[in-house]
């Protein structure tokens, strides 16, 4: 079964650096989606990209990340400047269409800011 | 509170028992899908029910939605240690294409 995959597994990052983190959806799917969880908390939605751009952001999005499809396979994300409270994991997540279809979400990228 | 919150918190049974796991939402939906995680895994996509859709199967789960109270019920039967995880619902809210996800139940199956 077609599955999202993310890498790297887990990052571990100096604080004020900056950081990519990767993301090929499944292979037909046009919506793009980037989420994170704190430990112990819940899932919270970061961005949809559809079409090239970004559809929707959330508060959580401020001008230190950005999202990228450079080529047909990958969807990144990247944070300029990690904050210690940037210590999350990261779910990218894809969907076939438009809206009402399953979210597949991938395994996580875990970041760790020190 | 939020939408998509889950109750109860964190639910403890034996083996061979059954699980309920509930979520309410406050707003219009397109459709409510149940993810379930193992601890420092991914999101496993379980089911999806649609809002015009009052009950879904998919093998020991069940789910329920009624739209009319704003609330949706996992129900996992013959529970198994295996089951041991998080249970996240989370509703795709109407005219959006993004999930909004509760809180979650931590969900232990001893055997």
């Amino acid at each position: 079964e077609p599955e999202v995959t993310q890498t790297p597994s887990h990052q571990v990052t100096q604080m004020g650096q900056e950081v990519i983190l990767r993301c090929v959806p499944i292979s037909n799917h046009l919506y793009f989606y980037w989420y994170r969880q704190i430990l112990g908390q819940k899932v919270e939605f970061l961005v949809s990209f559809y079409n090239n751009e970004i559809s929707e952001k959330s508060e959580i999005f401020d001008d230190q990340f950005s999202v990228e499809r450079p080529d047909g396979s990958n969807f990144t994300l990247k944070i300029r400047s990690t904050k210690l409270e940037d210590s999350a994991m990261y779910f990218c997540a894809s969907m076939r269409r438009t809206s009402g279809n399953t979210i597949y979400f991938g395994e996580g990228s875990w970041l760790t800011v020190v | 509170s939020q939408q998509g919150e889950e109750d109860p918190q964190a639910l403890s049974i034996q083996e061979g028992e059954n699980a309920t796991m509930n979520c309410s939402y406050k707003t219009s939906i397109n459709n409510l899908q149940w993810y379930r995680q193992n601890s420092g895994r991914g999101l496993v996509h379980l089911i999806l029910i649609r809002s015009n859709e009052r009950e879904k199967h998919s093998g020991r789960l069940r789910v329920t939605l009624d739209t009319s109270k704003k609330s949706s019920s996992l129900l996992i039967t013959a529970s198994r240690a295996a089951d041991t995880a998080s249970y996240f619902c989370a509703t795709e809210v109407e005219y959006g294409n993004k999930l909004v996800f509760g809180a979650g139940t931590i969900l232990r199956v001893k055997s």
